[in-house]
């Protein structure tokens, strides 16, 4: 079974700052794909970004960008300019593909790293 | 508009009633899943459902729970006799191909008294 760890229960940054939330995870496939999912406030669960297990290229969106290293099967996310609306849980989550159904299979969630962002 | 709404946000039982959550509208989705986030906790997973079917159910989906599709388009869990540690966030998702994950309606909070 897979295990996805997020080391950090809580953080805080100052606007404009940079922050870094961990996340490593175990597992014996080679073929899988991560996530990060902020929870604001009003619970939602919200995509920030994904990762493919096969693409060695970082993703990057606008300000979100992660550092995936596969061999050490860490997935960490790296906020820029971090802004007052970037408050909130921070989940990391692996996927392992469902054969033949080319579609999602279940996530395994990390417990969240709660993140501030203060002026 | 939310590709994924969930009825009711917020409910309230007495331990041992039954409850049923519901995903809706949906059309023409065929992979449907559920999850629980116990307040504070991580989200864990319960069950999916492809196809009018389960396709896989973890360890904390017992005979309690039970899901179904009834008119071809809302998705309902149902919980059949409410315990106090069924409280928690409940969200319901719809799989959108391996690498673009799901997406997450807004949830339901259920309390049980």
């Amino acid at each position: 079974a897979q295990t996805v760890t997020q080391s950090q229960p809580e953080m805080s940054v100052q606007e404009a700052e940079t922050v870094t939330l961990s996340c490593t995870y175990d597992t014996s496939e080679n073929n899988y794909y991560l996530f990060w999912y902020k929870q604001p406030p009003s619970r939602q669960m919200i995509l920030v970004i994904r990762q493919e297990a096969y693409k060695q290229q970082n993703a990057t969106e606008n300000r979100f960008s992660v550092n995936f290293q596969k061999a050490a099967k860490s997935f960490s996310l790296k906020i820029s300019d971090s802004q007052l609306g970037d408050t909130a849980m921070y989940f990391c989550a692996f996927m392992k593909p469902t054969p033949n159904t080319g579609t999602a299979s279940k996530l395994t969630f990390g417990t969240g790293t709660r993140l501030q962002v203060t002026l | 508009e939310p590709e994924v709404t969930q009825t009711p946000s917020h409910q309230v039982t007495q331990m041992g009633q039954e409850v049923i959550l519901r995903c809706v509208p949906i059309s023409n989705h065929l992979y449907f899943y559920w999850y629980r986030q116990i307040l504070g906790q991580k989200v864990e997973f319960l069950v999916s459902f492809y196809n009018n079917e389960i396709s896989e159910k973890s360890e904390i989906f017992d005979d309690q729970f039970s899901v179904e599709r009834p008119d071809g388009s809302n998705f309902t869990l149902k919980i059949r006799s409410t315990k106090l540690e069924d409280s928690a966030m409940y969200f319901c998702a719809r799989g959108r191909g391996y690498s673009l994950g799901y997406t997450f309606g807004s949830g339901t909070r259920l309390t049980v008294v």
